[in-house]
This record gives C-alpha cells, sequence and structure tokens, in this order.
C-alpha cells in the first residue's frame, strides 16, 4: 500500500518543546496539503506545499508554525515551542496535480499532546 | 434517530436499515464536494465526490444529493452495516482552490 505516510503516529511534547511531524505523500504527488483537527471537530486547512515551495500558508498561525517540502524527503510540519493548544491531530494529504475536482488522499495522522 | 451532542451530532441506526446523512455548505461558489468516512484513530477516507454539475451520484451502497439552491449536500448509505461506523465529513472545494472547507462532521452509529 503506497498510501500517504506520517510519523510518527502519536507524539507527546513538554510545553516549549519543538514537535517535528512528517509526512511522505503518494508516490508520485508532488502537492502536500496539512490539516489540524481538533476533537470532535472537522479539518481545518493549514498549507499547501509543492516541491521546495510554500504555495498557500494562510490557515497556518504566523508564529512558531512551519512547513517544508524539501526536494528530496517527506514534508514536515515543524511546531516550535508547542503549547497546550497545539495538542491536535495533524493530518497530512496529497494529489497528484492541482486544481478543482483534485482528489486529496489522507494520511493516518499524527496526534500530538503537549503536558 | 438524530440527536445533537456535545459536539458531534449523532446518528443511530438499526444495521440493515439505510442511512441519511445531511451536511449544509458553507460557499455558494463551491462546485466540488467530497464525503470522507473517519474512523477513531485513522485519516479520513474517501468516499465519493460530486460536481456541482450534477445532482446526485452513486457508488457502491451509497449516494450522493446535491440541491445547490439551498446549499445542502446529503449521503445515503444503502443496508447500513457494522462496519459503516464512524465519524462521517462532507468537505466542499471552489474551483482552482485546494483548501478543503471541512463541515463538522457526524458520528453513525449502527445498532445490531
Amino acid at each position: 500500500n503506497a498510501g500517504v505516510m506520517q510519523n510518527p503516529r502519536h507524539l507527546v511534547r513538554r510545553r516549549g518543546q519543538e514537535a517535528r511531524l512528517r509526512c511522505s505523500p503518494v508516490k508520485g504527488h508532488s502537492h502536500v496539503y496539512w490539516y489540524r483537527q481538533l476533537p470532535e471537530e472537522g479539518l481545518k486547512f493549514m498549507v499547501y506545499l509543492q516541491k521546495e515551495n510554500i504555495i498557500d500558508e494562510s490557515g497556518m498561525p504566523k508564529e512558531r508554525f512551519s512547513a517544508e517540502f524539501p526536494k528530496e524527503g517527506p514534508s514536515i510540519l515543524r511546531i516550535q515551542q508547542v503549547v497546550r493548544g497545539d495538542s491536535a491531530a495533524y493530518f497530512c494529504a496529497s494529489s497528484h496535480r492541482q486544481g478543482a475536482y483534485n482528489e486529496q488522499f489522507f494520511g493516518p495522522g499524527t496526534r500530538l499532546t503537549v503536558l | 434517530g438524530e440527536s445533537v451532542g456535545l459536539h458531534l451530532p449523532t446518528l443511530s441506526v438499526q444495521e440493515g436499515d439505510n442511512s441519511i446523512i445531511n451536511c449544509a455548505y458553507s460557499n455558494s461558489a463551491s462546485d466540488y464536494f467530497i464525503w470522507y468516512k473517519q474512523e477513531s484513530g485513522k485519516g479520513p477516507q474517501f468516499i465519493i465526490d460530486i460536481r456541482s454539475n450534477m445532482d446526485k451520484r452513486q457508488g457502491q451502497r451509497v449516494t450522493v444529493l446535491l440541491n445547490k439552491t439551498v446549499k445542502h449536500l446529503s449521503l445515503q448509505i444503502a443496508a447500513t452495516q457494522p462496519g459503516d461506523s464512524a465519524v462521517y465529513f462532507c468537505a466542499e472545494d471552489s474551483s482552482g482552490t485546494y483548501k478543503y472547507i471541512f463541515g463538522t462532521g457526524t458520528r453513525l452509529k449502527v445498532l445490531a
């Protein structure tokens, strides 16, 4: 199964630490999206990346959060100096192309818990 | 029956009955709609999609209906099975964008 892979599946951090979440898209997909899901809520768009480019980060907090999708390797969502409010499930999705009617395939998510 | 809990509305149906899950979408410019199923601890799984130039689309045991006049989307599941128990989300997208807007979700409980 060459679907979207995310790791770690579960991540526990203390306040002030850094969290790094990794996402490997479906093989051949060059478009990656990150979403955040709070308990009992729908997913909220954070950022859209293509290889080596951030296309849209309008859903991502201005501070402490960053994302990258290097030419080689997985996409990384990085949260610096985590706070309790960052506790959530973070999902990565990938697609083959951009534009309308373009199905996004989701990974299993990383559940971040901030103590 | 259908009830609204603290967060997610819940729909309870008997095994073998048909389920109808409803969604009101927000953007009149949205022209692509997707239903996702999310089981506990897993990521959203694609079920079926529909474009705005259609009002009905059928898959295996599932049917999506789109009413653009009232911005309403529904998912019908025929002969509901225990494995259908999950949270169901509708998502909308506008042509040329990629930011799926997800609804709040409905929890489906299948009673044996």
